[in-house]
């Protein structure tokens, strides 16, 4: 059985730090995505990693991708009170394959 | 921009009750799901369909049905609401990416 674990569980840090959430699973996957979700909203796509050692940046936030594809990091630059919410992580086999959720990072900015 | 719409934001009802509970896309993708989501608990999967009237069982089926009688609408059936099913629901879409589009979920309250 596939597992995703999400390190920390919780993170709460003033505005302006910067901080590093982290995706590890014993499984390959042959893509991971990870997601923002908001206090009663649906989660939200944020990117997808598809290759081994891949890094995506977007605006302040970089996304790797191990080399082995196990395992995957988000890291947050002067992180700002609208970075608050749930992290979550989410890989799967194949393409076509139904996804597997980790349990996700709460993200606490404090202005 | 791509859309999944959900029935209601908020539902109450009561025990022994049937619940349909309806999601709604718009980007021609052929793979729906229906999650529910609780603290402590993450995202679990109830089920998934990959084509019209073709379905597939989650993580957690008991107690929950599906209907897909369209490429666009996903349904999530409660036959008789119990207590412990007060959750939050989301539906998602998904194309061959595996990228997963959700609605901004249905919280549903059984007394």
């Amino acid at each position: 059985t596939q597992l995703l674990e999400q390190s920390p569980q919780f993170l709460s840090i003033q505005e302006g730090e910067n901080l590093t959430v982290y995706c590890n699973s014993s499984s390959v996957f042959s893509s991971l995505q990870w997601y923002r979700q908001e206090p009663g909203e649906g989660p939200v796509l944020l990117v997808t990693v598809v290759t081994g050692g891949e890094v995506k940046k977007l605006k302040r936030l970089t996304f790797q991708f191990g080399d082995a594809r196990k395992d995957s990091s988000l890291h947050i630059t002067a992180a700002q009170p609208g970075d608050t919410g749930l992290y979550l992580c989410a890989g799967g086999e194949t393409s076509y394959d139904k996804v597997i959720f980790g349990p996700g990072t709460s993200l606490s900015v404090i202005p | 921009d791509v859309k999944v719409t959900q029935s209601s934001r908020y539902l109450v009802k009561r025990t022994g009750e049937k619940v349909f509970l309806e999601c709604v896309q718009d980007m021609d993708h052929e793979n729906m799901f229906w999650y529910r989501q609780d603290p402590g608990l993450g995202l679990r999967l109830i089920y998934f369909s990959y084509d019209v009237k073709m379905k597939e069982k989650g993580d957690i089926p008991e107690g929950y049905s599906v209907s897909r009688e369209k490429k666009e609408r996903f349904s999530l059936i409660l036959e008789s609401a119990s207590t412990n099913q007060t959750s939050m629901y989301l539906c998602a879409s998904s194309s061959w990416t595996g990228e997963q589009y959700f609605g901004p979920g249905t919280r549903l309250t059984v007394t």
